[in-house]
């Protein structure tokens, strides 16, 4: 199965940069999600790990330890917009590539 | 390009009611199906996974049951609805036998509350 951690809240100002963690603990791993939540919306995709290391894309970047199960999802120059929860999820190697996803961390960006 | 549609979008429902959720999607052909529920300032809860028509694994025993009549139509569906079963339902997809970047994209969900 899996165990996935991440902190329930975080606040940050407006153009700050912000670090969001997630530990995991697995019986098996095929790579690493990050998705953005904005309230009453679907989930949508930012970035993907597979390698252990840092992954940009533009504003966000994700980094991923395999030995150590941990990752973080880096948000630069911060925007009213950010504010949305983040959810981060482990994909093992099931039929069809099933994701677990960590109960997601509420960031709220102030002015 | 590829949609996928949930409807309805809103439902309120009594308890012991029945339950029909249906979720299509376009644009792409075997796609894997997800259906989703998510509590009230919660994380995502895998219900049920399909690979291919009539192929329906679940991954969580409850009240509700899933089916894939077609390619592209997931349905998820109760006979009598619990207070439980209230929350944010979605529907996912993903692109089958790809091995990297295999990001799941989803519907935009339906809102069920149960009375």
């Amino acid at each position: 199965g899996q165990n996935i951690d991440q902190p329930t809240e975080m606040t940050a100002t407006e153009g700050a940069i912000v670090q969001i963690n997630c530990t995991y603990q697995t019986s098996g791993f095929n790579g690493l999600f990050w998705y953005q939540q904005h309230a009453g919306e679907a989930p949508t995709f930012l970035s993907y790990n597979v390698l252990d290391g840092l992954e940009e894309k533009g504003r966000f970047s994700s980094f991923l330890s395999r030995s150590k199960g941990y990752s973080y999802l880096l948000l630069k120059e911060l925007q009213m917009k950010d504010s949305a929860s983040y959810l981060c999820a482990v994909r093992d190697f099931g039929s069809a590539r099933q994701l677990t996803f960590g109960s997601g961390t509420q960031l709220t960006v102030l002015p | 390009s590829q949609t996928i549609h949930q409807w309805p979008a809103t439902l309120v429902q009594p308890v012991g009611s029945p339950l029909s959720l249906e979720c299509t999607v376009e644009g792409t052909s075997n796609p894997n199906l997800y259906w989703y529920r998510q509590a009230a300032g919660r994380g995502l809860q895998l219900l049920f996974y399909s690979v291919g028509i009539g192929q329906i694994s679940s991954e969580v025993p409850q009240n509700l049951s899933a089916s894939r009549p077609q390619d592209r139509q997931f349905i998820l569906s109760s006979k009598k609805l619990l207070l439980s079963d209230s929350g944010f339902y979605l529907c996912a997809w993903s692109v089958p036998d790809r091995e990297y970047s295999y990001e799941q994209y989803f519907g935009p969900g339906t809102r069920l509350t149960v009375t």
